[in-house]
């Protein structure tokens, strides 16, 4: 299985300002389409997950663009150019390259 | 717009079973896959199974393999998973989930809790 990992795991945050979560996979997540099969999702407090970016750096649909994705291969890293208050909660990389499809563990992002 | 929505939770023996059941409208389900993802009370997300539009292929976690069928009728725009055998590990929160392949989950039902207890 694909094991995925995110740094860091708690990130406190003050409004405004940027923020930035590292996820890594244990294996390429490279399609022979020329896509990046990595996905972020935000789990908000009592709410169920949302899609926030899909393809590594495709931004779902009404996902604010202060949200983005970057990276390759291995190396995958969600951004939030300025924080709002509304940003807090658990955010979560998963990868769908390969069955199963696997999460990292989730980086909790509170305001300071 | 989508909506999906669990039911069929609730609590449990270790070894018995029971059936979710996920209720989709607003789009034409038949042309998504369609997931299960499990929350267990206060940890991460653990994707379970899926299956695809036509229902021709469908793939599990190891953990849940021979215990768990997911299924789905696109005449009634439902999805389902069949749980037997019971543990007490499976407690969590079940979601259904819409991906255009088997990510990309970008409609999530409100989730089903299943609590596996003596």
């Amino acid at each position: 299985d694909v094991v995925m990992t995110q740094s860091p795991l708690s990130l406190p945050v003050t409004p405004g300002e940027p923020a930035s979560i590292s996820c890594r996979s244990s294996q390429s997540l490279l399609d022979s389409n020329g896509y990046y099969y990595l996905d972020w999702y935000l789990q908000r407090p009592g709410q169920s997950p949302q899609l926030l970016i899909y393809w590594a750096y495709t931004r779902a649909s009404g996902v604010p663009d202060r949200f983005s994705g970057s990276g390759s291969g291995t190396d995958f890293t969600l951004k939030i150019s300025r924080v709002e208050a509304e940003d807090v909660g658990v955010y979560y990389c998963m990868q769908a390259l390969q069955t199963p499809g696997t999460f990292g563990p989730g980086t909790k992002v509170d305001i300071k | 717009e989508a909506q999906l929505v669990e039911s069929g939770g609730g609590l449990v023996q270790p070894g018995g079973s029971l059936r979710l059941s996920c209720a989709a409208s607003g789009f034409i389900f038949g042309n998504y896959w369609m997931s299960w993802v499990r929350q267990a009370p206060g940890k991460g997300l653990e994707w379970v199974a899926n299956m695809r539009q036509d229902g021709s292929e469908k793939s599990y976690v190891d953990s849940v393999k021979g215990r768990f069928t997911i299924s789905r009728d696109n005449a009634q725009s439902s999805l389902y998973l069949d749980m037997n055998s019971l543990r007490a590990e499976d407690t969590a929160v079940y979601y259904c989930a819409r991906g255009l392949y088997f990510g990309r989950f970008d409609s999530w039902g409100q989730g089903t809790l299943v609590t596996v207890s003596s």
